[in-house]
């Protein structure tokens, strides 16, 4: 238990369908994250929330809308994905302003775009 | 600008002998650094982190990483391999920007043979 839970687990879905991830952490962090895991890459940072408040978007395509409701909850919500976009969608959390903290990760959904 | 270099993709022991894993960095800084495990179907856990105090660093299931800034490296090890250890290992570098960033490898699986 990594005290960072992630929702659902699996995810299939075809090009036009709209869905959402979700992720909760109950570690008292106020800084939460995206990555994207994929196949013999580098992970790679999508988004960063400092108490609520989106700090980086690192490039991301709008056909991913994240949400940051308050400090415990992040969403990714999904719409008109490519192939390419199947991966493992990670969300990890920290203190904010700390280098030094590591990052709590979540078992990440695997998404799979048909 | 920060970046690590993980030297192996794999790396085969048998059970019950040495592991060692390689890892060096580049940081206009004092960096922090970390060593994540990644199993199948999981999210990455945390073994360790280096944060400028003690530069032996002992993390979770007997593993422990040397800070060597002479050589700019953090190599991770463990005397003795387990058949659970066997996974993807990742050594990450800590900056601040505004926001946390993790620099990540691109990994070393460690494949452990009976």
């Amino acid at each position: 238990e990594t005290g960072v839970t992630q929702t659902p687990r699996h995810l299939v879905m075809g090009m036009t369908n709209k869905k959402s991830l979700k992720c909760e952490q109950h570690l008292g962090h106020n800084a939460m994250y995206w990555y994207k895991q994929s196949a013999k890459k580098p992970l790679e940072l999508m988004f960063v929330y400092n108490f609520k408040e989106q700090t980086e978007n690192n490039s991301v395509p709008s056909r991913f809308s994240p949400e940051c409701p308050n400090s415990s909850h992040l969403f990714l919500h999904l719409h008109t994905l490519q192939p390419e976009d199947s991966a493992l969608y990670l969300c990890a959390s920290s203190q904010a302003g700390q280098a030094n903290q590591p990052q709590h990760f979540g078992d990440g959904t695997r998404l799979s775009i048909l | 600008a920060q970046s690590v270099t993980q030297l192996d993709s794999h790396v085969s022991v048998s059970e019950g002998t040495p592991v060692l894993l390689r890892c060096n960095y580049s940081s206009s800084y004092s960096p922090s650094l970390f060593w994540y495990v990644q199993h199948p179907n999981k999210g990455l856990q945390l073994l360790l982190k280096y944060t400028s105090a003690a530069t032996l660093v002992k993390g979770i299931n007997g593993f422990e990483a040397e800070f060597k800034k002479s050589e700019t490296s953090f190599h991770l090890t463990k005397p003795s391999a387990h058949m659970s250890d066997a996974a993807e290992y990742f050594c990450v570098v800590s900056g601040f920007t505004g926001f946390q960033k993790l620099v990540f490898g691109t990994g070393t699986r460690l494949l452990v043979s009976p």
